[in-house]
């Protein structure tokens, strides 16, 4: 079945260091991916998302594009700040059996901690 | 608008007990779901809901009971509490049922069963 898989964490970086987190994908079709976000405390929210091959999703300096020709949906931030340190968890989209409604398929998650 | 709410934030169960995990929303959304967070295994789908009197099976359904009476509300009710449902409980809503990605989360409820 349809899967993800995201480097594992934790990563810990400094304050204005490049980010990038791992995210490869296994789908028969051609599913939308996404970035989530989960700051302490607080439940999943969509940080960006691309729907077809060659797409580049951004939000919040954050960006990841869509390659389907080697699976991937990498995610990258040129400075990080202290207030991006959370969960991020990758994840697509898969239909459920022969219905038209949708589920999301996350990945395991990767806890990024940036340092003053 | 409050969006996505679930109460109780923290429950511990006895081994046995029954519960019933409250989800509402107030943005009409025809779309809910339920999620189960352990670590390591990110999130996996319990139940989901369509609209409302529509529910059907996600990925781990055993032990778990949902119910549609309502756009708003979507309870999830363990049956026999068993200490492997120890976890964190996220509700989840959506406008389209095409386009669950645009999923508005609730805060979570940790459930500890001993």
């Amino acid at each position: 079945g349809n899967s993800v898989t995201q480097m594992e964490g934790p990563v810990t970086l400094s304050e204005e260091a490049f980010l990038t987190i791992n995210c490869t994908y296994t789908a028969t079709g051609y599913p939308s991916l996404f970035w989530y976000v989960q700051y302490p405390g607080e439940g999943l929210q969509l940080l960006l998302k691309a729907t077809k091959a060659d797409d580049k999703g951004s939000n919040k300096g954050f960006e990841a594009t869509y390659r389907k020709e080697t699976t991937s949906f990498h995610l990258e931030k040129g400075s990080v700040q202290v207030s991006d340190s959370a969960v991020y968890f990758c994840a697509l989209s898969d239909r459920i059996g022969y219905s038209s409604a949708s589920k999301i398929i996350f990945g395991s998650g990767t806890r990024l901690s940036i340092r003053p | 608008n409050a969006g996505v709410t679930q109460t109780p934030k923290f429950q511990v169960l006895k081994t046995g007990q029954s519960m019933t995990l409250q989800c509402a929303q107030d943005m009409n959304h025809e779309y809910m779901s339920w999620y189960r967070q352990d670590p390591g295994m990110g999130l996996r789908l319990i139940h989901y809901s369509v609209g409302a009197g529509i529910t059907d099976q996600g990925e781990v359904p055993n032990g778990y009971n949902v119910s549609r009476s309502t756009t708003e509300d979507f309870p999830l009710r363990l049956l026999s509490a068993a200490p492997s449902q120890t976890s964190v409980y996220f509700c989840a809503s959506s406008p389209d049922r095409d386009t669950p990605y645009e999923q508005y989360f609730g805060p979570g409820t940790r459930l500890t069963v001993t």
